[in-house]
């Protein structure tokens, strides 16, 4: 149990669909990210946010939008994805945004596009 | 900007033998160095961190990885495998240069445990 949920767990869905994925932390962190896990490739860091600001935007494309409500809750608004975009899509929280906190990961929501 | 190498994609090995996992890094500024592990279907769990002092750090669980700065290596070992080894290991870097909590992962490496 890593204190930190997402769901859905699996989503599939059409390029033309709009989705949202969702995490929760429970353990009382403050700063909060995305990061995409593709096959072979290492994991790549998509946003960050500490205390409920954005502090990273990795280059992502505006067609995944982030929403951080307060420092429990992280959601990934996707629309129009292309196939490419499929993945498995981790959440991660820390204490705080430095660099020798732990981060602490969720099980991943595994997104297919089809 | 900081870059993980881990050279070996898949790596056998019977129960009970040794295993080293390696992990090479660069980076211009000094590093805090990490290894994490996946099991299968979950999500991302550390194992242990190297942040400063001794450059030898353990984890509960038997594995061990040695901070190497002249080599710019973290490689993991563990003495004795068991079958519940098996998982991806990721090797990952964050550099001191107070940009916050960005890790840079490596592609990871699967350990495979075999009777």
């Amino acid at each position: 149990e890593t204190g930190v949920t997402q769901t859905p767990r699996h989503l599939v869905m059409g390029m033309t669909n709009k989705k949202s994925l969702k995490c929760e932390q429970h353990l009382g962190h403050n700063a909060m990210y995305w990061y995409k896990q593709s096959a072979k490739k290492p994991l790549e860091l998509m946003f960050v946010y500490n205390f409920k600001e954005q502090t990273e935007n990795n280059s992502v494309p505006s067609r995944f939008s982030p929403e951080c409500p307060n420092s429990s809750h992280l959601f990934l608004h996707l629309h129009t994805l292309q196939p490419e975009d499929s993945a498995l899509y981790l959440c991660a929280s820390s204490q705080s945004a430095g660099g020798a906190d732990t981060q602490y990961f969720g099980p991943g929501t595994r997104l297919t596009v089809l | 900007a900081q870059s993980v190498t881990q050279l070996d994609s898949q790596v056998p090995v019977f129960e009970e033998a040794p295993v080293e996992l390696r992990c090479n890094y660069s980076s211009s500024v000094s590093v805090y160095l990490f290894w994490y592990v996946q099991y299968p279907n979950q999500g991302l769990q550390l194992l242990l961190k190297y942040l400063s002092g001794s450059t030898l750090v353990e984890s509960i669980n038997g594995f061990e990885a040695e901070f190497n700065k002249s080599q710019t290596s973290f490689h993991l070992r563990k003495p004795s495998v068991h079958i519940s080894d098996t998982a991806e290991y990721f090797c990952a870097v964050t550099g001191l240069t107070g940009g916050g909590n960005k890790l840079t992962f490596g592609t990871g490496t699967q350990l495979k445990v075999e009777l």
